[in-house]
């Protein structure tokens, strides 16, 4: 069974650009999630999907994060204009919803370095 | 709100070294609760988990035990080898009235095993 996969694995980009970075979910899942990981400030939680409608987006910076889900296999976050403190790995991940217990898989992360 | 405390490190320990890796947390109603591996470059994965009061998580040697009266999740392994080094992260489900909304994840403890 595939994974959760995400693409760009790695992006190295010149501040003011944008950057669009990609998360398929497993198959089956309807909670889908974008997490920041960073030295300064670990693991947050940006943004969650589920049954492809955003629920909380209390964890985005600021407006120029956005995220959507179009369809239950795909998503995407976009930084427009990038800065240098947006630099992090971002995680993408998912899972069924409805028991707390239930595993949340995470994909591989998208290292993001704006210059 | 959730939160979750956890020691920071790095710890280093010699290979065969017992391990305890300290989880604490802070939370409103039942939360599940989680530990999450992350080997460098990679992404997180689901080390063990624990859905209830008394629960204990295994898997690959490592366990934690839900206590709900000390509110903590501590991370034990017997004998510790050098492929364990790793980014430990200990985490608690969000919890909705519509279901588990993503989770709260402590900053990460660094472990160095050496030979």
């Amino acid at each position: 069974d595939a994974g959760v996969i995400q693409s760009p694995r790695h992006e190295v980009t010149e501040m003011g650009q944008e950057v669009t970075l990609r998360c398929k979910p497993i198959s089956g899942h309807n909670s889908l999630f974008w997490y920041r990981q960073t030295m300064m400030r670990g693991l947050e939680l940006l943004i969650y999907f589920n049954n492809n409608v955003p629920i909380d987006d209390s964890g985005m910076p600021e407006d120029r994060f956005s995220a959507k889900m179009p369809n239950a296999s795909f998503s995407t976050l976009k930084i427009q204009p990038s800065e240098p403190r947006d630099s992090a790995v971002y995680f993408c991940a998912s899972s069924l919803r409805g028991f707390s217990g239930n595993t949340i898989y995470f994909g591989e992360g998208s290292w993001l370095t704006v210059v | 709100g959730n939160s979750v405390t956890q020691m920071e490190g790095p710890v280093t320990l010699s290979e065969e070294a017992f391990l305890t890796i300290n989880c604490t947390y802070t939370a409103t109603g039942y939360p599940s609760l989680f530990w999450y591996v992350q080997y460098p470059g990679e992404g997180l994965q689901l080390l063990l988990k624990a859905t209830k009061a008394d629960d204990k998580g295994s898997n690959k040697g490592f366990e934690a035990t839900y206590r709900k009266e000390t509110t903590s999740f501590h991370l034990e392994k017997g004998s510790v080898q050098v492929s364990d080094s790793a980014v430990y992260f200990c985490a608690l489900s969000r919890y909705s009235g519509g279901g588990a909304d993503g989770l709260t994840f402590g900053k990460g403890t660094h472990l160095i095993i050496q030979p």
